[in-house]
């Protein structure tokens, strides 16, 4: 089955405490996005992938990294995380860009206390 | 700063009416138009999309139209379904990775 999983669905953390959100496409996809969903603000692009090892910012990248070793993976980091980014998370992956139809994973509510 | 603007924010139908999403955008180099779909604890789902060659498409009870000399585009569904129930999200992008959604439209149809 095509899908767009992400790992953990659920996560409370602590200020400043490291973790990282993993996605996974099983499409060969060369496009991986990171975006936030926040309640008024709809979809925020955090940081995007138009193929491995190619990385770059969107519009919400502050205290964010990312990194794309292998084509199917683009795990999120939050290196210190803070309560503003108590968020739902979705990665998406398309064919080779935004132009095409995004699959969106099932989402990691994260809260940071 | 928010380049496609939609509304409203929330619209509640009677089940066999028609619900109607409107969206704005500014950035005339914008040349595609998805219309995504999301329930409760899923992720966005691709339900319709347009490109600015044409100006309306239809996916069964799903219809896209759009005027870019207005710079707007708009969803309509046609004999609306309780199952039709859930957040609609517009967006609006250009090759080079300039992807924006609106903020999204929660519909509710009514038995």
């Amino acid at each position: 089955e095509a899908q767009v999983t992400q790992n953990p669905r659920y996560l409370i953390t602590v200020t400043g405490k490291k973790l990282t959100v993993t996605c996974s496409q099983n499409m060969n996809h060369e496009y991986m996005s990171w975006y936030r969903q926040d309640p008024g603000l709809g979809l925020r692009q955090i940081y995007y992938s138009m193929n491995v090892e190619v990385t770059d910012k969107g519009d919400v990248p502050e205290g964010y990294k990312v990194s794309r070793k292998e084509k199917r993976n683009f795990p999120l980091i939050l290196e210190s995380p803070s309560p503003n980014q108590t968020s739902l998370y979705f990665c998406a992956s398309s064919l080779s860009g935004p132009n095409y139809e995004q699959y969106f994973g099932p989402g990691t509510r994260l809260t940071v206390t | 700063q928010q380049q496609v603007k939609q509304s409203p924010q929330s619209l509640i139908v009677q089940k066999g009416g028609i619900s109607i999403i409107n969206c704005a955008y500014e950035n005339t180099a914008f040349d595609y138009f998805p219309w995504y779909q999301q329930f409760p604890g899923k992720g966005p789902a691709l339900l319709i999309a347009i490109r600015p060659d044409v100006s309306e498409k239809k996916e069964g009870r799903f219809t896209i139209s759009f005027n870019k000399s207005a710079k707007q585009f708009s969803l309509h569904i046609m004999d609306s379904q309780p199952g039709d129930s859930a957040t609609y999200f517009c967006a609006a992008s250009k090759g080079n990775n300039d992807m924006r959604f609106g903020a999204g439209t929660r519909l509710t149809v009514k038995p």
